[in-house]
């Protein structure tokens, strides 16, 4: 039973619009969630987090919404550039210390030019 | 700076054979942990340390052995291959906060 879900496996998107990327969870144990970025034949890399204690964290064009009650967590990404393509993964941990992270499906994002 | 770096980053390997995944990181964190990702599956936790010489299970552990006799070194070990174990493996560390995550090795059992 997957603790984290991202139930849209692909998503294309035209540049200078905006991404948004859905996840969702069922532990309420989580209180801390990561979205990584990954590339072809490349590790993860960190994008941008956010603690439970708060419902917006922002860092120039990705900004991650958490919505507690709903156990729901999107990022935006704005304004979205052929760059960003690649797989975004959701993660969630018990704890930002020593986080042995949960991760989503992850769901592929196609930025047209 | 070197962050995490794994090796090997490629290998086949034949149905029961074994061999040894060798993680490595130069910024001293104190927590490691081995995933290995499926399509469609995400990253899955085989096992992880919390620090020099100690080692836990994660969610999918079986067929897996682990060690971490240095702070700045994590082992994955397979002693005896199965198909079902061809995946894309990744290593990674943290202290507080985001893991950072090395290349990966693509294992293939045939």
């Amino acid at each position: 039973d997957q603790q984290v879900k991202q139930n849209s496996p692909s998503l294309s998107v035209q540049e200078g619009r905006i991404s948004i990327l859905n996840c969702d969870y069922t532990n309420s144990m989580f209180d801390y969630f990561l979205w990584y970025k990954k590339y072809p034949a490349e590790g993860p890399t960190f994008l941008i987090s956010i603690s439970s204690i708060k419902d917006k964290n922002e860092d120039g064009r990705f900004t991650v919404f958490l919505n507690k009650s709903a156990k729901h967590l999107s990022l935006h990404i704005v304004p979205s550039q052929p760059g960003d393509s690649a797989v975004y993964f959701c993660a969630a941990s018990e704890s930002e210390a020593g986080n042995m992270l949960t991760f989503g499906g992850g769901t592929r994002l196609m930025v047209k030019p | 700076n070197a962050g995490v770096t794994q090796t090997p980053k490629f290998r086949v390997l034949k149905t029961g054979q074994s061999m040894t995944l060798l993680c490595a990181q130069d910024m001293n964190h104190e927590y490691m942990y081995w995933y290995r990702q499926d399509p469609g599956m995400g990253l899955r936790l085989i096992h992880y340390s919390v620090g020099e010489g100690t080692t836990a299970k994660g969610e999918v552990p079986d067929g897996y052995n682990v060690s971490r006799l240095k702070k700045q070194n994590f082992l994955l070990g397979l002693e005896s291959a199965a198909p079902s174990q061809t995946s894309v493996y990744f290593c990674a560390s943290s202290y507080y906060g985001e893991a950072f995550f090395g290349q990966g090795t693509r294992l293939t059992v045939v």
